[in-house]
């Protein structure tokens, strides 16, 4: 079973389009993030959510909306879509446990804009 | 936003211990230190983390200075499936600032 899931797993779509990316995290976690892995490799987070409610914004476009359903799901919705938003979108959840606080990630999810 | 200093990149014969460092010199009394790799774009993957003692795992182990303002991660025997981007973190886990990292090659 896969602890945090991302899908889709590659995605290419035209600028201005709207597209969404849905996460799914079976670890029972409260905490989930989404991060941004751009051509440079830099990883930057961009929202964490704690069930269900935002505690970490970046300054990130608006058109960048996240949603959370309920405390497993963390979905990235993305509207009009620019040629810099070309990059890896990596969801992450996480759970303080003790002294065993780590963050889980998923696999990553491509998107091209072209 | 990365509080840390990490060398770009470091090469490692198989089979040896490859040490990688990391400066963390305005660490907070409260911060751990997190370690984490990414193997070819793959998700991060946790190694180990520390707040003042040395820490050892079936993956690493973890060196720290006693003042707390360096930190060395030893992979005692190196394969090839360990090549990656190394990442040192600095700060509560659950608002971590990745650096650049280094980039370990592991070579036969």
């Amino acid at each position: 079973d896969t602890a945090v899931s991302q899908t889709p797993k590659y995605l290419v779509t035209q600028m201005g389009n709207d597209k969404s990316i849905k996460c799914e995290q079976n670890l029972g976690h409260d905490t989930m993030y989404w991060y941004k892995q751009d051509s440079k490799k830099f990883l930057k987070i961009m929202f964490s959510y704690n069930n269900k409610e935002l505690i970490i914004n970046e300054t990130v476009p608006n058109r960048f909306s996240p949603k959370s359903p309920d405390k497993a799901h963390l979905n990235l919705h993305i509207n009009s879509l620019e040629l810099g938003d070309s990059a890896v979108y990596f969801c992450a959840s996480s759970q303080v446990l003790g002294a065993r606080n780590t963050i889980y990630f998923g696999e990553g999810s491509w998107l091209t804009v072209v | 936003d990365a509080k840390t200093t990490q060398p770009p990149s470091m090469d490692c014969a198989e089979g040896r211990a490859a040490n990688l460092p990391c400066n963390h010199s305005t660490i907070s009394g409260n911060e751990y230190v997190y370690w984490y790799r990414q193997i070819h774009s793959q998700g991060p993957q946790y190694i180990i983390h520390g707040l003042k003692n040395n820490e050892t795992n079936e993956m690493a182990s973890l060196i720290i200075t006693e003042d707390r303002k360096s930190s060395t991660l030893i992979l005692p025997h190196a394969t090839l499936r360990d090549t990656a981007v190394y990442y040192c973190i600095v700060g509560p886990f659950d608002d971590m600032r990745f650096g650049a990292g280094t980039r370990l090659t592991v070579k036969p």
